[in-house]
């Protein structure tokens, strides 16, 4: 069955730029209708929905964040990413990738999370 | 953006009692409505989509029902296994966005 990962450094410095992975394993991103999407949760709080990418390329995103993120679809890596500018030590969570259908639009599967830390 | 606010915070119930968990929409989301459990350091699981619809796999303890703006989630008979954080969440228009969290506890 289909599998995320992601990856990516776990500490990164005030006003640098956050970038997370998620690998895609146990099936093809191409073709098939999906919502790729990064949510976020800052240590013992709620989901934060981030954005999304879509099959075709297109993306949505939170509007506060969105002068600042960017998400992108690598399919011949079967993988896709999050790239966060300008962070501050808001930006520090567990950040999770999960698939969604666009049908049935709900976020059946997830990545285990990686956690990322805005520090000097 | 909408805004979805549960009730309560959390709550302690004892083995075998019948949960009710709450979540109001700050304005009209459709059926377009999905609960989440998150036990500690996991991810959430979906357990019903589109606000009544059991996710395949999940007990049938579990339950959902709603429309518009006010939606609840009930477990008919807590277990041990269910103590975790359930979290809704709206998918009507971007931004989608979760509640705050029920934390449910065993007494």
């Amino acid at each position: 069955q289909v599998q995320l990962q992601e990856s990516g450094p776990g500490l990164v410095k005030p006003s640098q730029t956050l970038s997370l992975t998620c690998t895609v394993s146990g099936g093809s991103m191409r073709g098939g209708a999906y919502y790729w999407t990064w949510i976020r949760q800052p240590a013992g709080k709620g989901l934060e929905w981030i954005g999304r990418v879509y099959t075709s390329g297109k993306t949505n995103y939170k509007p506060s964040l969105k002068s600042r993120v960017t998400i992108s679809l690598d399919t011949s890596k079967n993988q896709f990413s999050l790239r966060l500018m300008s962070v501050t030590a808001a930006d520090t969570a567990m950040y999770y990738c999960a698939r969604a259908q666009l049908i049935e639009d709900a976020f059946r599967i997830w990545g285990q999370g990686t956690m990322v830390t805005v520090s000097s | 953006d909408i805004q979805m606010t549960q009730s309560p915070s959390s709550l302690s119930a004892s083995v075998g009692d019948r949960v009710t968990i709450t979540c109001q929409a700050s304005q009209d989301v459709n059926y377009y409505l999905n609960w989440y459990q998150q036990k500690p350091g996991k991810a959430p699981k979906l357990l019903i989509y589109d606000a009544s619809n059991l996710e395949t796999g999940v007990p049938s303890r579990f339950s959902g029902s709603g429309l518009e703006t006010h939606f609840t989630l009930t477990i008919s008979s807590l277990q041990p296994e269910d103590i975790a954080t359930y979290y809704c969440q709206h998918y009507d228009s971007i931004p989608y966005s979760f509640g705050q969290g029920t934390k449910v506890e065993i007494k």
